[in-house]
This record gives structure tokens, C-alpha cells and sequence, in this order.
């Protein structure tokens, strides 16, 4: 069975810092991979996806891939209270999207 | 980008009765998916609902339960059946379009179902 793991949290960051989200799949011909935030009451919206092995970068965000490994995570820089969230990631295999369930992050002013 | 509009946004039901779930995008495409979210838990895929054809549900998942209606390319239904306090959840309703040369998912505002 294909899976997305993610550690439930919740992760606790200090306003300004960075804070660091990972990823686990189990299924290695997984093609593309995405971070969706939620936050409490709203439905989950795209916020990067990443095809490539390696980083990339949109503002405050970015996004890590390493295929071998099996491992995807998403750093947030100057991590700012509007930040706290819930961060689903999710990996394409085939045509079906699997969802890990998530991890609750809080900022801190 | 799909808009997507989703109603009822929650409702209290009566164990054994059925509430249906409506889907309304705001542009024509060929797959609709159900999902439902249980607090603290990740997105699980009830079925995929393709227009013309009976829709693809997950394991776990049954027509008789669950049954979908997808009369057109822009709307779906939901029906949560004999319904018992376990179906409370969130159900949420998406779609996929391509944007920018990716593939996205988008989602509508979610159905909160407590049954009592």
C-alpha cells in the first residue's frame, strides 16, 4: 500500500525562524510532489510542488527532494505567525494523489 | 485555477438518514473526486466520479454507502448513506486542472457532517 508519511506534530517555531517540514513515501516510481497548507476550517491549498531532485525556491519558501531516500520537505525562512497552519504533503503516483496527514505547525510571536 | 463551490458547509444529522453533498465547478472537467478528512487524519479518497460512467470507489468505500451522481461536467453529489455517528467528518469535494504547466488540485469549502 502507498504511503505519505508525516510527523503529526504539533512543530513550534519562534516568529523569524525557520521552520523545517518532512516528508516520507513509501512508493519509489512516485512522479511529483506537493505542500498544501490548511488552516483550521479551510480546505488545502497549493502553496509548492517539486518534480526534481534538489531545492526549489518561491520567496519565503522551499522546497527539498532526494528520490533515493524517498524524502521531501519544505522549509519555511522567517517564519511569520499568519505561518501556522496545517502542512499536508502529497506525492503523485500514477494518476492518484496520496495525502500524509499532515503537521500541525504553530509560529510564536 | 477551478472554483469550486460546495454546499451544505456543515449540517447535524440523525444516525440512519442520508444527507447528499453538492458540487458545482465553475468550468468543465473530466474527474471529480470525493475525499473525506477525520480530525487529524489525512485525506482519504472515497471515489473518483467521471460524467457518463458510474464512478471508481476506493477499498474501503461501496456504492451503497456512498453513492455518486455526476450528470454533467461541471457537477457532482455525494450522498452519505444510513448514515451512523463514524460518518462524521469532513467531506470535500476536488478537482484537478493545470496551471502554469503542473498539475493541481483544487478543493471546494468542505462539508462538516456530525451525526448524533
Amino acid at each position: 500500500q502507498k504511503e505519505v508519511e508525516q510527523n503529526s506534530g504539533p512543530l513550534s517555531v519562534p516568529e523569524g525562524a525557520i521552520a523545517s517540514l518532512n516528508c516520507t513515501y513509501s512508493d519509489r516510481g512516485s512522479q511529483s510532489f506537493f505542500w498544501y497548507r490548511q488552516y483550521s476550517g479551510k480546505s488545502p491549498e497549493l502553496i509548492m510542488f517539486i518534480y526534481s531532485n534538489g531545492d526549489k525556491e518561491d520567496g519565503r519558501f522551499t522546497a527539498q527532494l532526494n528520490k533515493a531516500s524517498q524524502y521531501v520537505s519544505l522549509l519555511i525562512r522567517d517564519s511569520q505567525p499568519s505561518d501556522s497552519a496545517t502542512y499536508l504533503c502529497a506525492v503523485r503516483s500514477n494518476y492518484q494523489l496520496i495525502w500524509g496527514a499532515g503537521t500541525k505547525l504553530i509560529i510564536k510571536p | 485555477s477551478a472554483v469550486i463551490s460546495q454546499k451544505p458547509s456543515r449540517d447535524i444529522c440523525q444516525r440512519g438518514t442520508s444527507l447528499t453533498i453538492q458540487c458545482q465547478v465553475d468550468s468543465q472537467v473530466t474527474m471529480m473526486f470525493w475525499y473525506r478528512q477525520q480530525p487529524g487524519q489525512s485525506l482519504t479518497l472515497i471515489a473518483t466520479a467521471n460524467q457518463g460512467s458510474e464512478a471508481t470507489y476506493e477499498s474501503g468505500f461501496v456504492i451503497d454507502k456512498f453513492p455518486i451522481s455526476r450528470p454533467n461536467l461541471t457537477f457532482s453529489t455525494l450522498t452519505v448513506s444510513n448514515m451512523s455517528p463514524e460518518d462524521s467528518s469532513i467531506y470535500l469535494c476536488s478537482v484537478e486542472g493545470v496551471v502554469m504547466g503542473h498539475t493541481e488540485a483544487f478543493f471546494g469549502q468542505g462539508t462538516r457532517l456530525t451525526v448524533v
